[in-house]
């Protein structure tokens, strides 16, 4: 399994974006790069995932290295219900996930 | 679509009882169920991996003979935590995926389950 690098922790201002970054060096050349968050006591929630290319849907974007070892997830617009604890995941797109520790996104009003 | 619905969402044991959690796909046929469990402010940890109709894949360390996973139908699975410890007390998440799922979607997880052994 590719092991990630992300931040402990980062901050942000309501309604400003936010660039959440991710390395992992190791990836194969199958794996997707998966992005997932999780609230307090709730299970994680799908953000968004890519092979190669950029890709965009309705909650963010995720911008990859061409070298793919490294992402980044960019919330275009953090608001107070986009704290949480962000988790980047290199998986195929059928295996299993593995969680590293994350990134916990304080949102500011 | 993609829901995945677990329950119950809390439950409290006795020390020494069985705890059995369900966790079901409503809107699509779940070819490939994960179970985690997570401790306080920690990450999740996958504990094992169920096809149906088989039986599953542990992971190293996960004792599978105390966490009994069943995957039965496309659309259920459960997780019985046999003779339930404090130490068992976590969070507990299943997750799912169809082999029909939109290559643009990922995976579903459940609400999780928080048990409490006293």
């Amino acid at each position: 399994d590719a092991k990630t690098t992300q931040p402990n922790s980062m901050e942000s201002n309501e309604e400003e974006p936010v660039h959440l970054p991710c390395n992992h060096s190791t990836i194969s050349g199958t794996d997707y790069i998966h992005w997932y968050r999780q609230l307090p006591s709730q299970g994680p929630e799908y953000v968004i995932h890519g092979l190669t290319s950029n890709v965009n849907n309705r909650m963010a974007s995720l911008a990859i290295a061409e070298d793919r070892k490294s992402s980044t997830l960019i919330l275009h617009r953090a608001t107070l219900r986009d704290a949480a604890v962000y988790y980047c995941i290199p998986a195929s797109n059928t295996g299993k996930l593995i969680f590293g520790q994350g990134t916990t996104l304080q949102v500011k009003p | 679509g993609a829901v995945v619905s677990q329950h119950p969402s809390r439950v409290i044991c006795k020390s020494g009882t069985s705890v059995k959690i369900e966790c079901r796909s409503l809107d699509f046929q779940a070819t490939t169920m994960f179970w985690y469990r997570q401790f306080p402010k920690k990450s999740l940890m996958l504990m094992a991996t169920s096809n149906e109709g088989s039986k599953a894949t542990y992971e190293q360390g996960v004792e599978k003979d105390k966490f009994l996973i069943n995957h039965a139908s496309l659309t259920l699975s459960t997780l019985t935590v046999t003779s339930a410890h404090p130490e068992d007390s976590s969070f507990y998440i299943c997750s799912a995926r169809g082999q029909l799922t939109p290559i643009n979607y990922g995976y579903t997880f459940g609400s999780g389950t928080r048990l409490t052994v006293v």
